[in-house]
């Protein structure tokens, strides 16, 4: 069974406006940690943002917030203001538990695409 | 910050020939190593656990004779791909598990290794 699930393959956004990520995911755990990364077409894997499973106030970095629901079991990224250099991958990723040696487990990815 | 060394960033390699991916931690000790594999407009596929001396955890359907991995020291593992073939091109990313820390800065990624398989 899949573990994140993002459901949009691409999206488009005009610059400057707002846009949705969506992700959801599965987990029987209790403890574990919801992450979004940025991957341009270099392929680096830039860190966005993280949200704790036992966060109470939903992460937000800067432009990125996360749009945490938990009963739900959705993490969706919210990109505002955004920017032509925006445009990349982007993937959303659970790790279930607090121990170490955890994987990391990544959603399939939205394509962004940032109109003029 | 963490910083992951990942070499060579790209590689071009004939059928049949052994290459190897090499992942280092500059500037922290990773017990832990993780070994992704990317297509193209696709989603990161681990491959592989590595932890520092013992034998790699090799996902299901990860052919662990194919992929060699070793991580003989707290801050290099390294990925060797034998005897590759076309179907073996593919985007290869490593990421360390920072000891000691925890939620969002547990991870960190390296730049990633395209290999070419001629």
């Amino acid at each position: 069974a899949q573990k994140i699930t993002q459901t949009q393959p691409g999206m488009f956004v005009q610059e400057k406006e707002a846009v949705t990520l969506d992700c959801t995911y599965d987990t029987s755990d209790q403890s574990y940690g919801l992450f979004w990364y940025k991957q341009p077409s270099s392929g680096e894997m830039i860190f966005l943002i993280y949200q704790g499973s036992y966060d109470e106030q939903n992460a937000t970095e800067g432009r990125y917030s996360l749009n945490f629901q938990k009963a739900r079991k959705s993490a969706n990224l919210v990109i505002s203001a955004s920017q032509l250099g925006d445009s990349a991958m982007y993937f959303c990723a659970m790790r279930e538990g607090l121990g170490y040696g955890n994987k990391l487990v990544f959603g399939a990815g939205t394509i962004l695409r940032v109109k003029s | 910050g963490a910083v992951v060394s990942q070499h060579p960033s790209r590689v071009i390699c004939k059928s049949g020939t052994s290459v190897k991916i090499e992942c280092r931690s500059l500037d922290f000790q990773a017990t832990t190593m993780f070994w992704y594999r990317q297509f193209p407009k696709q989603s990161l596929m681990l491959m592989a656990t590595s932890n520092e001396g013992s034998k790699a955890t090799y996902e299901q359907g990860v052919e662990k004779d194919k992929f060699l991995i070793n991580h003989a020291s707290l801050t290099l593992s390294t990925l060797t791909v034998t005897s590759a073939h076309p179907e073996d091109s593919s985007f290869y990313i490593c990421s360390a598990e920072l000891t000691g820390y925890s939620g969002a800065n547990v991870l960190t990624f390296g730049a990633g290794s395209r290999l070419t398989v001629l």
